[in-house]
């Protein structure tokens, strides 16, 4: 099945320092590629949705300046968490589409564990 | 907007025994449904889905979920568990006018030997 890669799987930093994540559709073009965020326990939280060459559109709440996503091109979307706080601490799951979500042609990166001390 | 609830965050289950995770959703359009599965340090899988026609929908792994919409549930079902099953399930919706999917809590199902 279809591929999608997430790097690094986890990652530890200081507070106030930044952080990125990259999403890769390793072979396939995503159309678009999605963001979750994952508390312990909860559910899968969406934060922003990015189609290659546009700007990414955040959900409700969601900082677009403390989470920079670039999506440059098919097949590679970037999260970067800035200035990171404690509070950032957190799974973050990236996920891309091959045409409608609605299809069900869906598919996850294994997640990046964020920890920001 | 859409949502679904998940009933109970852990089951436990013994091996050979039925499974059954509960979905409960909310949408004021017609939903698509998903039950999606996640193994440990690995990302999520799709396991069945629903969109239109039949309400009963087979999945991987002996799977099978139903579509209730009068009492707007897609319960996860399995007639005899495996050790292999333990995992974390999430149901999700969207529909035809999103294009966007909204997960559930989460499940995590334990199979007692």
């Amino acid at each position: 099945g279809a591929v999608v890669s997430q790097h690094p799987s986890r990652v530890i930093c200081k507070s106030g320092t930044s952080v990125k994540i990259e999403c890769r559709s390793l072979d396939f073009q995503a159309t678009t590629m999605f963001w979750y965020r994952q508390f312990p326990k909860q559910s899968l939280m969406l934060m922003a949705t990015s189609n290659e060459g546009s700007k990414a559109t955040y959900e409700q709440g969601v900082e677009k300046d403390k989470f920079l996503i670039n999506h440059a091109s098919l097949t590679l979307s970037t999260l970067t968490v800035t200035s990171a706080h404690p509070e950032d601490s957190s799974f973050y799951i990236c996920s891309a589409a091959v045409g409608l979500v609605h299809t069900g042609e869906l598919f996850f990166g294994e997640g990046s564990r964020l920890t920001v001390l | 907007a859409q949502s679904v609830t998940q009933l109970g965050s852990h089951v436990s289950v013994s091996e050979g025994a039925l499974v059954l995770l509960r979905c409960n959703y909310s949408s004021s359009v017609p939903p698509y449904l998903f039950w999606y599965v996640q193994y440990p340090n690995q990302g999520l899988q799709l396991l069945l889905k629903y969109t239109t026609g039949a309400t009963l929908v087979k999945g991987i792994n002996g799977f099978e979920a139903e579509f209730k919409k009068s009492e707007t549930s897609f319960h996860l079902t399995k007639p005899s568990a495996h050790m292999s099953d333990a995992a974390e399930y999430f149901c999700a919706v969207t529909s035809s006018e999103n294009n966007d999917m909204r997960f559930g809590a989460g499940t995590r199902l334990t199979v007692k030997p």
